[in-house]
């Protein structure tokens, strides 16, 4: 099946610092890609989706300047949470969809803002 | 605006008990509606998605439209089947992004 991977899979950083989060699609080029944030034992939001070399498409109330997203190939997207603060704080998931639109989900990256 | 409801939060069953997972949609749209289930220190996961009609691990789903809901059922649950399950739907577009719900823990107990 299709792989999707993180890096890194946990980070810890000081507020005010900006952190970037990658996301790739290991055996199949990703056309689209979501990015969500989960909190804990809550479901995922979706925060942003990317479409390869286009701007990507936020939330509402998601701050675009604030999570600046690039989707550069197709397989690649990082998520660049900047300014960091601790309550930035969770545990973000991406997704990738190629040509059959089934979403495959990458295992998560765990950022805690000290 | 779409909406995916699962009313539970937790549910726990005996090991070899029927079990279901409710879900409840709301959408202007014709829906497309999908089952996750994310085991313990795994990643998310397709389980089964109402257009294949088909049965995943002795998970059934069927899509109820009069009712809005796609609930999830087994009729014996197995340990293994312990993990979060997420409802989830798909709207139409060209990016065919997921609303999911909140999700359901369930706990087979032996």
């Amino acid at each position: 099946g299709a792989v999707v991977s993180q890096h890194p899979s946990w980070v810890i950083c000081k507020s005010g610092t900006s952190v970037k989060i990658e996301c790739r699609s290991l055996d199949f080029q990703a056309t689209t890609m979501f990015w969500y944030r989960q909190f804990p034992k809550q479901s995922l939001m979706l925060m942003a989706t990317s479409n390869e070399g286009s701007k990507a498409t936020y939330e509402q109330g998601v701050e675009k300047d604030k999570f600046l997203i690039n989707h550069a190939s197709l397989t690649l997207s990082t998520l660049t949470v900047t300014s960091a603060h601790p309550e930035d704080s969770s545990f973000y998931i991406c997704s990738a969809s190629g040509s059959g639109n089934e979403q495959f989900f990458g295992p998560g990256t765990r950022l805690t803002v000290l | 605006a779409q909406r995916v409801t699962q009313p539970e939060k937790l549910l726990s069953v005996f090991k070899g008990a029927p079990v279901e997972l409710k879900c409840n949609y709301s959408y202007s749209g014709s829906p497309e509606l999908f089952w996750y289930v994310q085991y313990s220190r795994q990643r998310l996961q397709l389980l089964l998605r109402h257009i294949s009609r088909e049965s995943i691990k002795g998970f059934t789903a069927d899509l109820n439209k009069g009712e809005t809901s796609f609930h999830l059922k087994k009729p014996f649950a197995q340990e293994e089947d312990s993990a979060m399950y997420y409802c989830a739907l798909r709207s139409g577009g060209s990016n065919y992004k997921l609303t999911f719900g909140k999700g359901t823990l369930l706990t087979v107990n032996p």
